[in-house]
């Protein structure tokens, strides 16, 4: 059974600085996305990363993928109050059911001005 | 822009009431999903559906049904609610995984259930 595990669940950071998320799953997959809520909104999609060594940068965050380590990166770079929200990582299961997508428990983000 | 659309924002309903959540994009997805969003579990898929009335059973089916009756349109049927059905339920549709496309799922803006 696939797992998928983010760490932190709850990061408060102030403006104008740098962190990491980490998302680490259980069983081999290439795919894997990432997304956005906002408080009682729904989720946007952020990254799609598809393939080992895949970067997608979009402003002040960057998403990496390592199907190796079985590990995904989403860098945020001098955060900014607006950057606020919840963000969760998504791996597709690579067989069986392959429709299907196992989310993280996600990463609540709050940035201090 | 895919558009995922649902039928209600909020829902109260009383115990042992049957609950119809509808769900409607209009990007010919062929996939749907159901999930539920309870703080601190993240989102658990209840059932997805891959084809008009195809239906597969995700991780929490029990105490769900769901009919698919036509390819834009996807229910959630809590048969008899309960009290532990009062959660945020969400809907996305996504393509079918051919060839060179990928499992990128478009939510919709999700139905905020309280079971009392």
């Amino acid at each position: 059974e696939l797992k998928v595990e983010q760490n932190p669940l709850f990061l408060s950071m102030q403006e104008g600085k740098n962190y990491t998320i980490y998302c680490n799953y259980s069983t081999t997959s290439d795919r894997l996305y990432w997304y956005r809520q906002d408080p009682g909104k729904s989720l946007e999609s952020l990254f799609v990363l598809l393939s080992n060594g895949a970067v997608k940068q979009e402003g002040r965050l960057m998403a990496s993928l390592d199907t190796k380590a079985r590990l995904s990166t989403l860098h945020i770079t001098a955060a900014v109050h607006d950057l606020s929200a919840t963000y969760f990582c998504a791996v597709e299961n690579s067989g069986g059911s392959n429709y299907k997508l196992t989310f993280g428990k996600g990463t609540l983000l709050t940035v201090n001005p | 822009d895919v558009k995922v659309t649902q039928s209600s924002r909020y829902l109260v309903k009383r115990t042992g009431e049957k609950v119809f959540l509808e769900c409607v994009q209009d990007m010919d997805h062929e996939n749907m999903f159901w999930y539920r969003q309870d703080p601190g579990l993240g989102l658990r898929l209840i059932y997805f559906s891959y084809d008009v009335k195809m239906k597969e059973k995700g991780d929490i089916p029990e105490g769900y049904s769901v009919s698919r009756e036509k390819k834009e349109r996807f229910s959630l049927i809590l048969e008899s609610a309960s009290t532990n059905q009062t959660s945020m339920y969400l809907c996305a549709s996504s393509l079918p995984l051919t060839g060179f496309s990928y499992n990128e799922q478009f939510f919709g803006p999700g139905t905020r259930l309280t079971v009392l």
